[in-house]
């Protein structure tokens, strides 16, 4: 039973544009909500995280928003670069993230010229 | 700042055959996961350990033993590979103390074929 469900697969956005990476979740428990890049050939590494107290995050060029009765959340990149092609995941914890964290599938990002 | 730190890198097995791939952290956290990434699928929890002396099952640990050695030592064994393992595996650590953050660090991947 797949808990966090990630949409698209793969995405390509041209230099310029915003990626949209949707998730959406199952399990009410869920209060900690971070998103991970992953770089070929590296490990993921942590890129931004929101709690359900707050409908929106943001840093730098990176959104999460986050809508608690939908049970949905999603990264918006804005201003997308090359440099931003990776994998991204996005991931679910109960707990304050206290809990071990259930991943999505993941979504290539490519960011084209 | 070493971090996360999993070896080896990359590892041919034959079926049948066992191996014990080491991951080590620097970070006193108190909390480590090893987890396997297949095309597709994400990142799946094999095994993980909240702390020094303690080990859980995580989604997918059929295959697998693992052995938290010490605070910074986590092992995972595959005592007979089948080419279903055939994986990127990373290991993981979390300081686990709401003080020090939620934030889970991996290490850079062991590559692994089973043939």
């Amino acid at each position: 039973q797949q808990q966090v469900k990630q949409s698209p697969q793969s995405l390509i956005v041209q230099k310029g544009g915003i990626s949209i990476i949707n998730c959406a979740y199952e399990n009410t428990a869920f209060d900690y909500f971070p998103w991970y890049q992953q770089f070929p050939g590296k490990g993921p590494a942590l890129l931004i995280a929101i709690r359900p107290d707050v409908s929106e995050k943001k840093e730098g060029r990176f959104t999460i928003s986050f809508n608690k009765s939908a049970k949905q959340f999603s990264l918006h990149i804005m201003d997308s670069q090359p440099g931003d092609s990776a994998t991204y995941f996005c991931a679910a914890s109960a707990n304050f993230g206290n809990e071990k964290l259930t991943f999505g599938t993941g979504t290539r990002l490519t960011i084209i010229p | 700042n070493a971090g996360v730190t999993q070896t080896p890198k990359f590892q041919v097995l034959k079926t049948g055959q066992s191996m014990t791939l080491q991951c080590a952290q620097d970070m006193n956290h108190n909390s480590m996961y090893w987890y396997r990434q297949d095309p597709g699928m994400g990142l799946r929890l094999i095994y993980y350990s909240a702390s020094e002396g303690t080990t859980d099952k995580g989604e997918v640990p059929n295959g697998y033993n693992v052995s938290r050695l010490n605070k910074r030592e986590f092992s995972l064994r595959l005592e007979s590979a089948a080419p279903s393992q055939t994986s990127v595996y990373f290991c993981a650590s979390r300081a686990s103390d709401r003080g020090s953050g939620n934030t889970i660090y991996f290490g850079e991947g062991s590559w692994l074929t089973v043939v």
